[in-house]
């Protein structure tokens, strides 16, 4: 089965509001997630990451949540705009390769 | 810099035929690795070449997929007798480390 999951397969919200994409993972020994961007006929763009170690880290505009007791991990959106609208996936680096949840569509309407 | 380029943008193909796909990573960078996404799904895992070290192939779902990586820059994956089911988005990426992967924008096959 899957290492990670994502809650939502779809997510529409209105351009100025705060988006929340969740995800699951059930691997606890994993030390490391990823967050991954990918537009339409394109392939993923890294986002943002973080470590076991971590609850939390933030970048521009985006931040992401660790809770390690109930293995769940979030990325947060402030202030979405149009440009955001794309598939988020959230990924686990395992062995060699990364094991990639399903993805969130996130849409975006002016 | 220039990033991961793949080759071609589409393939359409008929059932039975073999196609290669190519993979241009981005120089200096070790780590080449293959994945699938078929439509509305997560990312596959395929294969992961590193330097001159032997391939990981535990992701080729059969044994009409191979992958081989030329002088430790450009990969070609090959599908051999493609059927259907292997219609997707094959997507290359490369990095330094296992962490940071740079994808290319990948090639749609699609096998009629």
């Amino acid at each position: 089965g899957e290492n990670v999951g994502l809650h939502l397969p779809t997510l529409s919200v209105q351009e100025g509001d705060n988006s929340i994409i969740n995800c699951a993972y059930s691997n606890s020994a994993s030390d490391y997630f990823i967050w991954y961007k990918q537009e339409s006929g394109k392939g993923p763009q890294f986002i943002i990451d973080i470590r076991s170690n971590m609850d939390k880290r933030q970048g521009q505009r985006v931040t992401v949540l660790l809770n390690k007791t109930v293995k769940h991990l979030s990325l947060q959106i402030a202030a979405t705009q149009p440009g955001d609208s794309a598939v988020y996936f959230c990924a686990d680096p395992a062995g060699t390769a990364l094991i990639f949840g399903k993805g969130t569509t996130l849409s975006v309407s002016s | 810099g220039a990033g991961v380029s793949q080759s071609p943008s589409n393939k359409v193909t008929e059932k039975g035929k073999d196609v290669e796909l190519r993979c241009d990573p981005i120089s200096g960078h070790t780590a080449l690795y293959w994945y699938r996404q078929s439509l509305g799904q997560g990312l596959e895992f395929l294969i992961y070449f590193q330097g001159n070290s032997a391939p990981d192939k535990s992701g080729l779902p059969s044994d009409r997929f191979s992958a081989e990586r030329t002088g430790g820059s450009v990969s070609t994956l090959t599908i051999q007798r493609t059927q259907q089911e292997d219609s997707a988005v094959y997507l290359c990426a490369s990095s330094l480390d296992l962490h940071e992967q740079y994808f290319g924008p990948g090639t749609r096959l699609t096998v009629t």
